[in-house]
């Protein structure tokens, strides 16, 4: 069954950095485009990156471009987030999430990772 | 950026009750080279993962019961559920993803009456 494991969450201090880590089971990932979707505390969901199936193509939203860095290795079937210049507003969790092309609805999700920035 | 914008904000909805989530796209979704709307309907219940229930606006994902069941096209669409049921008490978005970014709805809170 299709299974995906988010990892690398935790406590970081305002301007510090943050990478999380997306493992991934169950199905050919070469095959998929991947995202990542956060979700701040008792708040909606918010688009934040996805990565071709290749590595050729990568998209960002505005709140986070120029900060974070998506990537991906087919080998390991493991999806990546490099968060830098993290920011109070960044507090939340984050999932990684399936999608057979670039604008396409989720499939499968994690189960999350919480990110907090505090002082 | 097209905003996708849910009515209402919460719901309440006796048992067995029909309940109707709408969602308006601010510019339509309907892509016109294969007739599709691109927009999708997720259910989250505290603590867990959204969980794909609709897609292409009306197509029901593999395991979904059949009370729930979305229409609409270009700009307005809903999500309907037949009957409620206890297991349905949850925050329902909608998505588009027509272009990038891909955006969420603001979210509806279904409980109980």
């Amino acid at each position: 069954q299709v299974q995906l494991v988010e990892s690398g969450g935790g406590l970081v201090k305002p301007g510090g950095s943050l990478r999380l880590s997306c493992a991934a089971s169950g199905f050919t990932f070469s095959d998929y485009y991947m995202s990542w979707i956060r979700q701040a505390p008792g708040k909606g969901l918010e688009w934040v990156s996805y990565i071709s199936s290749s590595s050729s193509y990568t998209n960002y939203a505005d709140s986070v471009k120029g900060r974070f860095t998506i990537s991906r290795d087919n080998a390991k079937n493991s999806l990546y987030l490099q968060m830098n210049s993290l920011r109070a507003e960044d507090t939340a969790v984050y999932y990684c999430a399936r999608g057979l092309l670039r604008e396409y609805y989720f499939d499968y999700w994690g189960q999350g990772t919480l990110v907090t920035v505090s002082s | 950026d097209i905003v996708m914008t849910q009515s209402p904000d919460s719901l309440a909805v006796s048992l067995g009750e029909r309940a109707t989530i709408n969602c308006k796209s601010s510019q339509s979704v309907l892509h016109s080279s294969n007739n599709r709307n691109y927009l999708a309907w997720y259910q989250q219940k505290p603590g867990q993962p959204p969980k794909l229930l609709i897609y292409w606006a009306s197509t029901r994902e593999s395991g979904v019961p059949d009370r729930f069941s979305g229409s609409g096209s270009g700009t307005d669409f809903t999500l309907t559920i037949s009957s409620l049921q206890a297991e349905d008490v949850a925050v329902y978005y909608c998505q588009q993803y027509y272009s990038t970014p891909i955006t969420f709805g603001q979210g509806t809170r279904l409980e109980i009456k």
